[in-house]
C-alpha cells in the first residue's frame, strides 16, 4: 500500500534498555510528524520535520527522546532508558507539505515493563 | 493552557440513531478545527475541518459547525451505520499542522 507505515506494530521492552521506533512516509512528502498518544490522554506532539529544514522538538519530553530523518525519507525515533511511563501508541504522519493535513501511520504499541 | 475537551465514551448507538459528540476547546486566537476518524486497526484519518467562525465541515454524512461564542465543534451525523464505528478525535491548530491539539477521542459504538 501506498500509506504510512510503522514498524514494529508493537514493542514490549524492559525499564532501562533503549528502542528505536520507524517511520515509512509517503514517498514524496516532505512534512513528516510524530505523536503519541498515552492511556487516557490525548495526542501529543513530539517532533515535526520538514525537508531540509532544522526539525521542531519542541515536544520532545526529555532529553531521553530524540529523533532523525534521513534522506528525506525514513524516520527513527529513539527513546533512551526507557521509564514505565513512555507506555505509549507513537503515531508518525507524513504530508506533502505542511499546509496539508497529515496522513497518520497504524502505531506503534510501546510497553515498558 | 490550551486543550480540547470531548466526551467520554464509548457511545451506543443502533443503526439510524441520530449522533452527537460534543467538542470545546480553549485556545487564544482563530484555530482552525477537526474531527478525526481512526477504525479498528486503522491510521487517523481527517474527517472533516473548518477554518473559521460559522464555517461547518462536512464529510461522509457527518457534520460539525465551528462555534467561536461557545468554543465549541460538535460532530453530529443523522442516521448512523455499523461502518461507523471507530474512534473520533477533535482537534485544532494554531500554528499548522505540525502542532495538532488533539482531544482524548471518543469510541462510537453502532449496533445492527
Amino acid at each position: 500500500g501506498a500509506g504510512v507505515s510503522q514498524s514494529p506494530s508493537n514493542k514490549v521492552t524492559e525499564k532501562g534498555k533503549d528502542v528505536e521506533l520507524r517511520c515509512d512516509p509517503i514517498s514524496g512528502h516532505t512534512a513528516l510528524y510524530w505523536y503519541r498518544q498515552s492511556l487516557g490522554q490525548g495526542l501529543e506532539f513530539l517532533i515535526y520535520f520538514q525537508g531540509n529544514s532544522a526539525p521542531d522538538k519542541s515536544g520532545l519530553p526529555s532529553d531521553r527522546f530524540s529523533a532523525e530523518r534521513t534522506g528525506g525519507s525514513v524516520s527513527t525515533l529513539t527513546i533512551q532508558r526507557t521509564q514505565q511511563e513512555d507506555s505509549a501508541v507513537y503515531l508518525c504522519a507524513s504530508s506533502p507539505t505542511s499546509g496539508v493535513p497529515p496522513y497518520f501511520g497504524p502505531g506503534t504499541r510501546l510497553t515498558v515493563l | 493552557g490550551d486543550s480540547v475537551t470531548q466526551m467520554e465514551g464509548p457511545v451506543t448507538l443502533s443503526e439510524e440513531a441520530f449522533l452527537t459528540i460534543n467538542c470545546t476547546y480553549t485556545a487564544t486566537g482563530y484555530p482552525s478545527l477537526f474531527w478525526y476518524v481512526q477504525y479498528p486497526g486503522e491510521g487517523l484519518q481527517l474527517l472533516l475541518k473548518a477554518t473559521k467562525a460559522d464555517d461547518k465541515g462536512s464529510n461522509k454524512g457527518f457534520e460539525a459547525t465551528y462555534r467561536k461564542e461557545t468554543t465549541s465543534f460538535h460532530l453530529e451525523k443523522g442516521s448512523v451505520q455499523v461502518s461507523d464505528s471507530a474512534v473520533y478525535f477533535c482537534a485544532y491548530t494554531n500554528t499548522g499542522f505540525q502542532k495538532l491539539v488533539f482531544g482524548t477521542g471518543t469510541r462510537l459504538l453502532v449496533s445492527p
